[in-house]
């Protein structure tokens, strides 16, 4: 059974702190995405990893970066949180297309 | 640029009706139509998927029918009960792609 972690289902953080967002998927699968969810918005990808090391900008990627240093574990960082990125985060993982995408139950951050 | 538009946002159905979800795509390379359905609280899953070389697929209650030359797709749940109640999200995509691209999401309540 697939499974994909994120290290905080609730974070609380201040305008201008580094954030951190950590996601582990254990099923050796190549792809893992963030993704960010807001009301009437849908799902809107900030950025996207097909192997480690190696990663592809979404749509939304203005304001943050990733990191992916094993196959297992897919970072999403906010450099200097804003207000405008309290979101609920959503990070998943797949094989490819058209295997579906695996999410973990999401990451509701709020920056004041 | 929504690549894919869902309606409507929001859909209030009795219990024993039929719920119906429409989305709608420009892009003829897309070869894949997913949806995925979340819960309060959990990250969203697949719920089932449609190939162009077939214009309905149903799966139990559950039903995707495909409409290639008005490139438009919907979902329709039979004999919709309140435990369907949930947000569901259409996607679409190409074979070979690593990445999804969905619609805004439509938060379905069945009523008793």
């Amino acid at each position: 059974d697939v499974k994909v972690t994120q290290s905080s289902r609730y974070l609380v953080k201040r305008t201008g702190e580094k954030v951190f967002l950590e996601c582990v998927q254990d099923m050796d699968h190549e792809n893992m995405f963030w993704y960010r969810q807001d009301p009437g918005l849908g799902l809107r990808l900030i950025y996207f990893s097909y192997d480690v090391k190696m990663k592809e900008k979404g749509d939304i990627p203005e304001g943050y970066s990733v990191s992916r240093e094993k196959k297992e574990r897919f970072s999403l960082i906010l450099e200097s949180a804003s207000t405008n990125q309290t979101s609920m985060y959503l990070c998943a993982s797949s094989l490819g297309l058209p295997f579906e995408q695996y999410f973990g139950p999401g990451t509701r951050l709020t920056v004041t | 640029q929504q690549q894919v538009k869902q309606s409507p946002q929001s859909l209030i159905v009795q219990k024993g009706g039929i719920s119906i979800i429409n989305c709608a795509y420009e892009n003829t390379a897309f070869d894949y139509f997913p949806w995925y359905q979340q819960f309060p609280g959990k990250g969203p899953a697949l719920l089932i998927a449609i190939r162009p070389d077939v214009s309905e697929k149903k799966e139990g209650r559950f039903t995707i029918s495909f409409n290639k030359s008005a490139k438009q797709f919907s979902l329709h749940i039979m004999d919709s009960q309140p435990g369907d109640s949930a947000t569901y999200f259409c996607a679409a995509s190409w074979t070979g792609a690593n990445n999804l691209f969905f619609g805004t999401g439509t938060r379905l309540t069945v009523i008793p």
